[in-house]
């Protein structure tokens, strides 16, 4: 079982849409938790962090769910500039270390 | 400011030859990573240095790939003997280091390497 699975998509949405992406990850003392964004042939890039209690950036939602160790995603209002690669990224302990863990991620294209 | 560089951007090479892959980090931060991407997968640790500690080279997939930081700043990602498998993307990414709640690391546009 891979430590980080996500769905690989393709999320094919209109534009306005609501679109959630989920990604479980194996270790249960994993303690931090990002989504990055990579647009096509570019380098990834921090979307946002995912705090225990959920957190809001605008449009976009993250939540943790440590009971069933999975974290989430959920853009509102999609543009069609969100189209890209959404990399679930976690950091499996808390040992003083920064190995983060990549998802092989979700393609979402939203569509006019 | 600057951001992460890496060079070449584009490496085509023979089967068997030797390549060199350099990555600048961004001035001041302490700690670098390597990571291949392969199409349409996810990012795979390589390696990973901080500050003057032993570097983390758990995810080297053989003892034909090495790195090395100079000065706590350049870093070099050699490929011995390539072979048609090592054909991807290899990100450098650097962060300031091991600050809580400040994990986040920036890549470097990448090379890639093509092995024919």
């Amino acid at each position: 079982r891979k430590e980080v699975e996500q769905d690989p998509g393709p999320f094919n949405v209109p534009e306005g849409a609501t679109v959630a992406f989920n990604c479980t990850y194996s270790n249960s003392a994993s303690q931090s938790f990002f989504w990055y964004r990579q647009d096509c042939r570019k380098e990834p890039k921090l979307l946002m962090s995912v705090y225990s209690s959920g957190n809001e950036d605008g449009r976009f939602t993250a939540q943790l769910n440590r009971a069933s160790q999975y974290i989430s995603l959920l853009i509102r209002d999609s543009k069609l500039s969100d189209s890209a690669t959404y990399l679930c990224v976690v950091i499996p302990s808390s040992g003083g270390y920064n190995k983060l863990i990549f998802g092989a991620g979700t393609r979402l294209a939203v569509h006019p | 400011g600057a951001g992460v560089s890496q060079s070449p951007s584009n490496k085509v090479t023979e089967k068997g030859k030797d390549v060199e892959l350099r990555c600048d980090p961004i001035s001041g931060h302490t700690a670098l990573y390597w990571y291949r991407q392969s199409l349409g997968q996810g990012l795979e640790f390589l390696i990973y240095f901080q500050g003057n500690s032993a570097p983390d080279k758990s995810g080297l997939p053989s003892d034909r790939f090495s790195a090395e930081r100079t000065g706590g700043s350049v870093s070099t990602l050699t490929i011995q003997r390539t072979q048609q498998e090592d054909s991807a993307v290899y990100l450098c990414a650097s962060s300031l280091g091991w600050v809580p709640l400040s994990y986040e690391q920036y890549f470097g546009p990448g090379t890639r390497l093509t092995v024919t």
